[in-house]
């Protein structure tokens, strides 16, 4: 069965910490997405990657990073956290053909205190 | 700009049917239906193109109305497990950039027995 597997769950981290947040993906997709999903805001997207060192900015990057070293792992870094980041983060994934994601990962429930 | 879903909430006893909008300001491309069950990753549902079609896969239909810039998603004698949040992604181009897909905010659609 295909899989999108996010590390954390549930994180909470204080304001001004660098955060990570991982995923990995064992379908071989060349695209990955991280979006954060806010209660009447639908899903956003912060950054995708097409290929191994490639990314993009999506339509929120502002106050982060992503790191794409190999094709199955995308992380999203956090470089200072402000309470403003609390949000539940999805990361994604579909083959190389298609901009639409096609498989989730379960999401990551992030508070920033 | 993000596409507007009705009703955002529906309630409904089994073996009902339902049907969700997806409303755009903007011509569309394509549309893309996802159904998330609560603390579960989304799971995507179809895709329809500019061309008018219908899809469909057991019970779940879905329309694409070019001129009214809109999509519908039917739900056919709905079952327990339909229950969830459905929302809508919607694009204006065929190719291109994953910034070009924008979500609704979802439709909350209860099922009881």
């Amino acid at each position: 069965d295909v899989k999108v597997t996010q590390s954390s769950r549930y994180l909470v981290k204080r304001t001004g910490e660098k955060v990570f947040l991982e995923c990995v993906q064992d379908m071989d997709h060349e695209n990955m997405f991280w979006y954060r999903q806010d209660p009447g805001l639908g899903l956003r997207l912060i950054y995708f990657s097409y290929d191994v060192k490639m990314k993009e900015k999506g339509d929120i990057p502002e106050g982060y990073s992503v790191s794409r070293e190999k094709k199955e792992r995308f992380s999203l870094i956090l470089e200072s956290a402000s309470t403003n980041q609390t949000s539940m983060y999805l990361c994604a994934s579909c083959t190389g053909t298609g901009v639409q994601p096609q498989h989730f990962g379960d999401g990551a429930r992030l508070s920033i205190l | 700009q993000q596409p507007v879903q009705s009703p955002q909430a529906v309630i409904l006893r089994e073996g009902e049917d339902a049907v969700i909008n997806c409303s755009s300001s903007k011509a569309l491309y394509s549309v893309h239906w996802y159904r998330q069950k609560h603390g579960e990753a989304p799971v995507f549902l179809m895709i329809l193109l500019k061309g008018g079609e219908q899809k469909g896969h057991d019970k779940i239909s879905a329309s694409f109305n070019e001129k009214k810039q809109q999509s519908s998603l039917y739900l056919t004698a709905s079952q327990l497990s339909y229950s969830g949040t459905y929302f809508c992604g919607t694009s204006k181009q065929s190719s291109g950039s994953a910034r070009q897909l924008t979500f609704g905010s979802g439709t909350q659609l209860t099922v009881l027995p």
